[in-house]
Parts: C-alpha cells; sequence; structure tokens
C-alpha cells in the first residue's frame, strides 16, 4: 500500500460547480499536510497548508479527518483556470522529516 | 531568490548512457528532496539530505541510481548505466527546517529524461 493514496480521476467539473476529493495516508506520525498544484508539464506548486481545524483560501477548503487518516480538498465556483492535478503533501517527522507526495487527482474544469 | 534550479531542464541518452542530473536548492533551505514522476507510478521520492547528510534513499530504485549533496548549494542525481525505464521527469525540491507547519517545498522546473 502506498504512503500517500489519491484517486487519479479525472474528476470532470461544469463550470460554476464544486468538486471534492480526499486524499488518504497510512502513516500515523505524519504531522503536516499540503495541498500542491501541478500544471501540465510544470513543477508543483503550493495551494495551502492543511491545519488541524480545517482552513479557506478564498473558494478553496482544507479539512484533516486525522482520526481516518485523510485530508480533503473542495473547489467552490470552479473556473475553467482550475484544471490541474492536485496533489497532496504529507510531512511525516518520525521518520526523518520525510515529504511523501499522493499521485495527484486530475481535475477537469468545463464550460 | 532564483528559486530552486535544475540543468539539464531535457536530457535524451541512449541506453547504457551515463547521466547526471543537476540542483541548487534556494539558499538558505536545509532540506532537499529528489523526486522521479511518471504518469503510471506518479511523484516518487528517491532520496532526500537534510543539512548535506543524505537521510533516507529507500526510494532509490536500484544501484544504478545514486545521489550526493557536497554542500548547501549543489546535489547531483546519477543513472549509470541508464535504462528506457528509466524515462521521467526528475524534480529536486528544497525547504527550511521541515518541522513547521508552513514548510513550504519550492520545485525546481525539472529534467525531462529520455532515455532510446
Amino acid at each position: 500500500r502506498k504512503e500517500v493514496e489519491q484517486d487519479p480521476g479525472p474528476f470532470n467539473v461544469p463550470e460554476g460547480a464544486t468538486v471534492a476529493f480526499n486524499c488518504t495516508y497510512s502513516n500515523s506520525a505524519s504531522q503536516s499536510f499540503f495541498w500542491y498544484r501541478q500544471d501540465c508539464r510544470k513543477e508543483p506548486k503550493l495551494l495551502m497548508s492543511v491545519y488541524s481545524s480545517g482552513n479557506e483560501d478564498g473558494r478553496f477548503t482544507a479539512q484533516l479527518n486525522r482520526a481516518s487518516q485523510y485530508i480533503s480538498l473542495l473547489i467552490r465556483d470552479s473556473k475553467l483556470s482550475d484544471s490541474a492535478t492536485y496533489l497532496c503533501a504529507v510531512w511525516a517527522w518520525a521518520a526523518g522529516n520525510k515529504l511523501t507526495f499522493g499521485g495527484g487527482t486530475r481535475v477537469l474544469v468545463k464550460p | 531568490d532564483a528559486g530552486v534550479i535544475q540543468s539539464p531542464r531535457h536530457e535524451v541518452t541512449e541506453m547504457g548512457q551515463e547521466v547526471t542530473l543537476r540542483c541548487k536548492p534556494i539558499s538558505g533551505h536545509n532540506s532537499l528532496f529528489w523526486y522521479r514522476q511518471t504518469m503510471m507510478r506518479g511523484l516518487e521520492l528517491l532520496i532526500y539530505f537534510n543539512n548535506n547528510v543524505p537521510i533516507d534513499d529507500s526510494g532509490m530504485p536500484e544501484d544504478r541510481f545514486s545521489a550526493k549533496m557536497p554542500n548547501a548549494s549543489f546535489s547531483t542525481l546519477k543513472i549509470q548505466p541508464s535504462e528506457p525505464r528509466d524515462s521521467a521527469v526528475y524534480f529536486c525540491a528544497s525547504t527550511r527546517d521541515g518541522r513547521g507547519m508552513n514548510t513550504e517545498a519550492f520545485f525546481g522546473q525539472g529534467t525531462r529524461l529520455t532515455v532510446v
């Protein structure tokens, strides 16, 4: 089993709709969580950190469920420019500051 | 700062040749990561360094792969001999001390390796 797993998608989303997807992690020592965005043929870039209490950044909402060991990302009012691959990332300090990524979830927003 | 700098951006080589990928992390960052990305396997962590010391190389696929970080501003990933299945995009990323909630990993633009 992979340490960090995501549904690869693609999630086909009508413009203006809401989309949500999860990321599960297996290492219970994981302590920091992030969502990255990767555009085609580009490097991943940080979208947002995920805090224990959940957090919002504009149209994006991230949640953490430690009991079930998953994080989620919700995108409201989807824009065409939201089309990308979303990667979750997990820091596990007990493993020597290891930063592990999921395989990514591809989102396609269509007019 | 110029960000994480990787070279070359593209590399095409013949099977059996040695390939060396280079990375310059952001100044002041003390953790450096090498990842490999393919459609089939996603973004895989190969090896990472903390303060120039390799911490975990369990992701290195086999002995043909080796990585070094001789100083805080330079790292190499070497494949010898290269094989077609090594074809992928190789990313280098750096961070400050990873013990904080807001420790963002900054990626280089990647090296697209094709082994024919």
